[in-house]
């Protein structure tokens, strides 16, 4: 079955780095690409970005470039999100999301989430 | 604040219809698709609709997705003490070039 297996948990200090994994199964990793969102306790969710396996094309929100780098490894089928410079509002469950994306028509975008990992809960507490 | 502006709650009698409302701009759910998901306390979101109106399989047709102008709409219908979750709109942005969320809307069946 198709799913998508995320790392532990993480706990980190202000400052530090953070590396999440999701490895992708039961389909192939380079027809879709893997986004990135996230949830800070009792909160709703935010986007953070995503990946095209196939092209390593990156799309990130604004707020996070510079302090995120999303890749993958084909050969493991596995897509990672770094986040830097943490602070303590970065603390967060953090989810990838086998996504489907393009374009219909002129400038109709498709856009959607279709299978969660189980999310990584990442503390930053000094 | 979100990109798509969502009430932070509704509630409706269980087997009630109940409509979530989704409002953004041209230069998103104006001119793109519109998908919805459902979070149930500590899981991982779930897609309920996909390209405005479409079901992922395995979805109950009480879902239903619709879209006018710049906005979008999630009905549920017969509602269920289990449909009671977070719902969450979900388009792309042209002019931010990114996914944008809605803030969310608490179901509660009473």
């Amino acid at each position: 079955q198709v799913q998508l297996v995320q790392s532990g948990s993480e706990v980190k200090k202000p400052g530090a780095s953070v590396k999440v994994s999701c490895k992708a199964s039961g389909y192939t990793f380079t027809t879709y690409v893997i986004s990135w969102v996230r949830q800070a306790p009792g909160q709703g969710l935010e986007w953070m970005g995503w990946i095209s396996p196939y092209s390593g094309k990156t799309s990130l929100e604004q707020k996070f470039q510079g302090r995120v780098t999303v890749t993958t490894d084909t050969s493991t089928s596995t897509a990672y999100m770094n986040l830097r410079s943490l602070r303590s509002d970065d603390t967060a469950i953090y989810f990838c999301a086998r996504s489907t994306w393009g374009k219909k028509g002129w400038s109709d975008y498709y856009y959607h989430m279709d299978v969660w990992g189980q999310g990584t809960t990442v503390t930053v507490s000094s | 604040q979100s990109v798509l502006t969502q009430p932070p709650s509704v509630s409706a009698d269980p087997g009630q219809k109940v409509t979530i409302s989704c409002s953004g701009s041209s230069s998103n759910i104006g001119n793109n698709y519109v998908s919805w998901y459902q979070q149930l306390p500590g899981t991982a979101p779930k897609l309920l609709i996909f390209e405005n109106d479409k079901r992922p399989s395995g979805i109950p047709d009480r879902f239903s997705g619709s879209k006018s102008g710049t906005s979008a709409t999630l009905g549920i219908s017969g509602l269920q003490t289990g449909d009671e979750a977070e719902y969450y709109c979900v388009t792309w942005d042209g002019s931010l070039n990114a996914g944008v969320f809605g803030g969310g809307t608490k179901l509660t069946v009473l």
